[in-house]
């Protein structure tokens, strides 16, 4: 099966910094990867997804990359907000399959004022 | 349109007792999946369903049966509690033929066994 791993587990950043989280996965199979943002007691809400056929897709300040070669993908977070602070989870699966979706241990991201 | 949702909110049991845990989505969706969140593990897959009437067995299945009488429910059972299964179970369902296959989650169930 897929293995997604995630870096760093927790990450601090000033306001207005960047800040990048990476995973990798293992399955060159997978073809879908989405990030989801899960704030404290909440749901995981989707903020970006990438599908293997690009290598980069932007929204505002958020953006994610995708080097198929090597197998990971990253989130990066420009002009960072205290909002912004929340835990970030990657995951791996493949489109149209319903196939399990694998997710990466989570980014403890926390943007100081 | 209330997307997914699940039932109930929190519940505490003791060691051997049974409980359902319910989620419904009216999205329309094909495959609804049932997954736990412990600190420091992420998301783990307990079982998924990718049709009315199919169940599949995850990453951490024991303990654990499911059912999908019918497409907006996914029922997930616990026959007989143990401490180890107190986590937060959080609900997905996904396949929008228009959409992909993003999955959108329910808003959480907190169970604690005693």
């Amino acid at each position: 099966g897929e293995n997604v791993e995630q870096h760093p587990s927790t990450l601090s950043v000033q306001e207005g910094d960047s800040a990048v989280i990476k995973c990798t996965y293992s399955d060159s199979a997978s073809n879908y990867f989405p990030w989801y943002k899960q704030e404290l007691g909440k749901r995981p809400q989707l903020i970006i997804d990438i599908r293997s056929n690009v290598g980069e897709k932007k929204d505002q300040r958020i953006a994610v990359t995708l080097n198929k070669t090597a197998k990971h993908f990253s989130l990066h977070i420009t002009e960072t907000q205290p909002e912004d602070s929340a835990v970030y989870f990657c995951a791996a699966s493949k489109l149209y399959t319903g196939n399990q979706f694998y997710f990466g241990t989570g980014t403890s991201l926390t943007v100081i004022p | 349109n209330a997307g997914v949702t699940q039932t109930p909110k929190f519940r505490v049991l003791k060691t051997g007792q049974s409980m359902t845990l319910l989620c419904a989505q009216d999205m329309n969706h094909e495959y609804m999946y049932w997954y736990r969140q412990d600190p420091g593990m992420g998301l783990r897959l307990i079982h998924y369903s990718v049709g009315e009437g199919t169940t599949a067995k995850g990453e951490v299945p024991d303990g654990y049966n499911v059912s999908r009488l019918k497409k907006q429910n996914f029922l997930l059972g616990l026959e007989s509690a143990a401490p180890s299964q107190t986590s937060v179970y959080f609900c997905a369902s996904s396949y929008d033929p228009r959409g992909g296959d993003t999955q959108y989650f329910g808003p959480g169930t907190r169970l604690t066994v005693l």
